[in-house]
């Protein structure tokens, strides 16, 4: 997979937009970018995923940048059972996920 | 339910010992996966099948853990000569496209104690 760099830690208000960013710097033109999060106690969850232009679903969005380098996934209205560790994951090609120490999200009352 | 099942959900056990960890997937789902996950840690790759055959087993540890999904639908983890390292979450994922990026479903795990 491709190198990621996420940070953490980071603490968002309940209600607020929560910015989680990625930094993926060595991928390559036919790399998809996932997210996915992981509940305490359960099993990872698919989010979104993406390859050069914005994509948004139910759950989030995902902005990559121009040069594909880095991605921020952003929940618009963060809530309480937002709070999470999430994985930013570049696989490489059809090879499985492999899932870094990700982003602990906490949404705070 | 149509999600991912995984049992027993706990499994205490003492050193030495075999243990068996059950994956149903989702009805429909060629791909499954396994993975474990220890204490602060993200979920690191044991084995993938596509349909019957493991077509990447190189996260395995060691020749104590095996896999087997002989009718393409339910697979077993075998874990032989349990040692306290192996103390984890083993997790279980399942996917309609195959390949090993994609969407994946996992299960809520099962809690492997050994002691």
């Amino acid at each position: 997979d491709a190198k990621t760099t996420q940070p953490p830690s980071m603490d968002c208000a309940e209600g607020r937009a929560a910015n989680l960013p990625c930094n993926h710097s060595t991928i390559s033109g036919n790399e998809y970018v996932y997210w996915y999060r992981q509940i305490h106690s359960q099993g990872p969850q698919y989010i979104i995923h993406g390859l050069k232009n914005n994509e948004t679903n139910e759950m989030a969005s995902l902005i990559i940048t121009e040069d594909r380098k880095s991605s921020t996934l952003i929940l618009p209205h963060a809530t309480l059972r937002d709070t999470a560790v999430y994985y930013c994951i570049v696989p490489l090609g059809n090879t499985p996920l492999v899932f870094g120490k990700g982003t602990r999200l906490s949404v705070i009352a | 339910g149509a999600g991912v099942s995984q049992t027993p959900s706990n499994k205490v056990t003492e050193k030495g010992k075999y243990v068996e960890l059950r994956c149903d997937p989702i009805s429909g789902h060629t791909a499954l996966y396994w993975y474990r996950q220890s204490l602060g840690q993200g979920p690191e790759f044991l084995i993938y099948f596509q349909g019957t055959g493991a077509a990447d087993d190189s996260g395995l540890p060691n020749d104590r853990f095996f896999a087997v999904r002989p009718e393409g639908s339910v697979s077993t983890l075998k874990i032989q000569r349990t040692e306290r390292g192996d103390s984890a979450v083993y997790l279980c994922a399942s996917s309609f496209p195959s390949g090993g990026a994609g969407e994946l479903f996992f299960g809520e795990g099962s809690r492997l104690t050994v002691l």
